[in-house]
């Protein structure tokens, strides 16, 4: 059973379209988080929800629009696709409580976008 | 200055060596260290975490100088499936959300030949 899951593992599209990447978990984690793999290896986070409530929203334009039906999932939506938007996108989820102990974070296999 | 430097590698040495990496970090408030590893086209996943005291996990060491803001990794007789991008995360809770958010360095790669 895979604990992270993320959907679809590949995605290639045109600019200027809207695509949407799905995440679940399955570990009954409190926080899901969206981050951002670019060509150059680097891994930045995007935004963290705690039980469905945006935590974190690290000044990502606003063409990004993430949402939370239920604590198990974290969705993706990406509007008006641009050619820097090419990147792998990675969810994770963790145990992460308000003021808690800190805790490990478990990826999802990675949505890699390509935009032409 | 990013908030967590390491140097990218790649590190390219023969079964057996010993091998360190060294991370830095610039937020003197971080309040926890880890070391991820990355396979190629792969997810990040824990390989330990980091405590003050110095932690040790079978091959794998790892240090925290939280003085000088350094963590370091070091790993004793190499194998070929070592080969893997190390990275060094540094976890921030935010003073206002309460909530951690992990940082990562950019990673330093490494390859382990026969």
């Amino acid at each position: 059973d895979t604990a992270v899951s993320q959907t679809p593992k590949y995605l290639v599209t045109q600019m200027g379209n809207d695509k949407s990447i799905k995440c679940e978990q399955n570990l009954g984690h409190d926080t899901m988080y969206w981050y951002k793999q670019d060509s150059k290896k680097f891994l930045k986070i995007m935004f963290s929800y705690n039980n469905k409530e945006l935590i974190i929203n690290e000044t990502v334009p606003n063409r990004f629009s993430p949402k939370s039906p239920d604590k198990a999932h974290l969705n993706l939506h990406i509007n008006s696709l641009e050619l820097g938007d090419s990147a792998v996108y990675f969810c994770a989820s963790s145990q992460d409580r308000k003021r808690g102990v800190n805790t490990e974070a478990f990826f999802g296999q990675g949505t890699r976008l390509t935009v032409v | 200055r990013k908030e967590v430097e390491q140097d990218p590698g790649p590190f390219n040495v023969p079964e057996g060596a010993t091998v360190a990496f060294n991370c830095t970090y610039s937020n003197s408030a971080s309040q926890s260290f880890f070391w991820y590893r990355q396979d190629c086209r792969k997810e990040p996943k824990l390989l330990m975490s980091v405590y003050s005291s110095g932690n040790e996990d079978g091959r794998f060491t790892a240090q925290l100088n939280r003085a000088s803001q350094y963590i370091s990794l070091l790993i004793r007789d190499s194998k070929l499936s070592d080969s893997a991008t190390y990275l060094c995360v540094v976890n921030q809770r935010g003073e206002n959300t309460g909530f951690q958010k992990l940082v990562f360095g950019t990673g330093t790669r490494l390859l382990v030949s026969p």
